[in-house]
């Protein structure tokens, strides 16, 4: 059973940093892409970032609103993900969910989400 | 950004009754799309993807449809774990951008 688990989320003054993981299981995560999605308190979903693997590790992508902040990567001998975010505001306030992609790639249906972790950027 | 509009915000709908919920992407996006559910305090789960494939144990009452810009999602006959707020996605070119969303609610 595919099993993602993310942590780190917490409080965080305006400007500072957080580093989010997810721990992944049920599936050979070295094979697969991955995104972190986010929700903010009663919104919709926004997709965040996506990093791939294999021969396609070097296909990274951001939306808009995080590009040259936040940071994705992997480490497929722990079978971790992981999210750097820096230069924090109130508007990144969300449940940062990862999800699993359905290929080496990104660019798919995300077949796997964990139950999420909780950033709040607030003074 | 490919920007796709879900219709409508929300849909009230009695147990047992049929519930049909819409999409529309600002370009073609071919097949390259999916829906999602979200139960309150649940992560999304995916139900469909590739525009009319059900994911892996996803009842046959959850049915999609469209290609191009137009996409919907029917739910032949709700039951009560139906009730909850559904998402669609395009995958066809990056960012990955989601709908606003639809909550189905009883009636």
């Amino acid at each position: 059973e595919v099993h993602l688990v993310e942590s780190g989320g917490d409080l965080v003054q305006p400007g500072g940093s957080l580093r989010l993981s997810c721990a992944a299981s049920g599936f050979t995560f070295s094979t697969y892409a991955m995104s972190w999605v986010r929700q903010a308190p009663g919104k919709g979903l926004e997709w965040v970032s996506a990093l791939g693997t294999g021969d396609h590790e070097n296909d990274i992508h951001y939306a808009d609103s995080v590009k040259g902040r936040f940071t994705i990567s992997r480490d497929n001998s722990k079978d971790t993900l992981y999210l750097e975010l820096s230069s924090l505001r109130a508007e990144d306030t969300a449940i940062y969910y990862c999800a699993k992609d359905s290929r080496s790639y990104g660019g798919h249906q995300l077949d796997y989400w964990g139950q999420g972790t909780l950033v709040i950027v607030s003074s | 950004e490919i920007v796709v509009t879900q219709s409508p915000a929300t849909l009230s709908v009695s147990p047992g009754e049929r519930a049909t919920l819409s999409c529309r992407a600002s370009q073609d996006v071919g097949s390259d799309f999916a829906w999602y559910q979200q139960k309150p305090g649940q992560a999304p789960r995916l139900l469909i993807y590739d525009a009319s494939t059900r994911a892996t144990g996803i009842p046959a009452r959850f049915s999609g449809s469209g290609s191009g810009t137009e996409f919907t999602l029917i739910i032949s006959s709700l039951q009560s774990e139906d009730f909850a707020v559904y998402y669609c996605q395009q995958y066809d070119d990056w960012p990955l951008t989601f709908g606003g969303g639809t909550k189905v609610e009883i009636k």
